[in-house]
């Protein structure tokens, strides 16, 4: 079964507005990350957060980690037509090094 | 520094025959993966090898067998092919910061 769930399935948003990007989980995580996918591409890792970490930001991203809910978040800020692409979270389990990834969210940004 | 070299990149086979995907990184990394992605369904992991010389199942390992030949390399193969594999296939490995660093796919189609 998945561990991660990403919401929205999809989102589309005008160039310059900001893309909000959720992630919900079911067990103990040791961290989260985030990827990105280019159409057709390989996933490209974005940020890591880990578990007793609540927030880190890289660049116009911005996670959030809140391990009471299990859930964390993906801002991207400004964001750009480059922008568009498949974000997916993952979670590291204590178990090993085992990653376990959510179906992503499709984003589009319009120019 | 190619980083995971995936070949080959596109295969069609027909049903039962057989196949390896292969895989191979130049970064020194200890520990490698298998995926697969299906639409809508995220990444899935079918065997990981931690280290030289061991393997483990993933969520998905039925129909599939690996080998971790050297550090460097960490193959998948299809012994009889079925139509339900057909997928896009990742491999990946991970260094000590804990990202996963990805190829580039190799995109399978079972008839």
């Amino acid at each position: 079964s998945q561990q991660g769930e990403e919401d929205p399935q999809a989102l589309s948003i005008q160039e310059g507005e900001n893309a909000t990007m959720n992630c919900s989980y079911k067990t103990s995580i040791n961290n989260l990350q985030w990827y990105r996918q280019n159409s057709g591409r390989g996933l490209v890792h974005l940020i890591l957060i880990r578990s007793n970490e609540r927030e880190k930001h890289s660049g116009r991203l911005r996670v959030t980690l809140d391990t009471s809910k299990k859930s964390s978040s993906l801002l991207i800020t400004a964001s750009r037509a480059a922008d568009t692409a498949s974000y997916f979270c993952a979670t590291e389990t204590p178990y090993g090094q085992n990653f376990v990834f959510g179906p992503g969210t499709r984003l589009s940004v319009l120019p | 520094n190619a980083g995971v070299t995936q070949t080959p990149k596109f295969q069609v086979l027909k049903t039962g025959q057989s196949m390896t995907l292969q895989c191979a990184q130049d970064m020194n990394h200890n520990s490698m993966y298998w995926y697969r992605q299906d639409p809508g369904m995220g990444l899935r992991l079918i065997y990981y090898s931690a280290s030289e010389g061991t393997t483990d199942k993933g969520e998905v390992p039925n129909g599939y067998n690996v080998s971790r030949l050297n550090k460097r390399e960490f193959s998948l193969r299809l012994e009889s092919a079925a139509p339900s594999q057909t997928s896009v296939y990742f491999c990946a490995s991970l260094p000590n910061t804990g990202e996963l660093f990805f190829g580039e796919g190799s995109r399978l189609t079972v008839l």
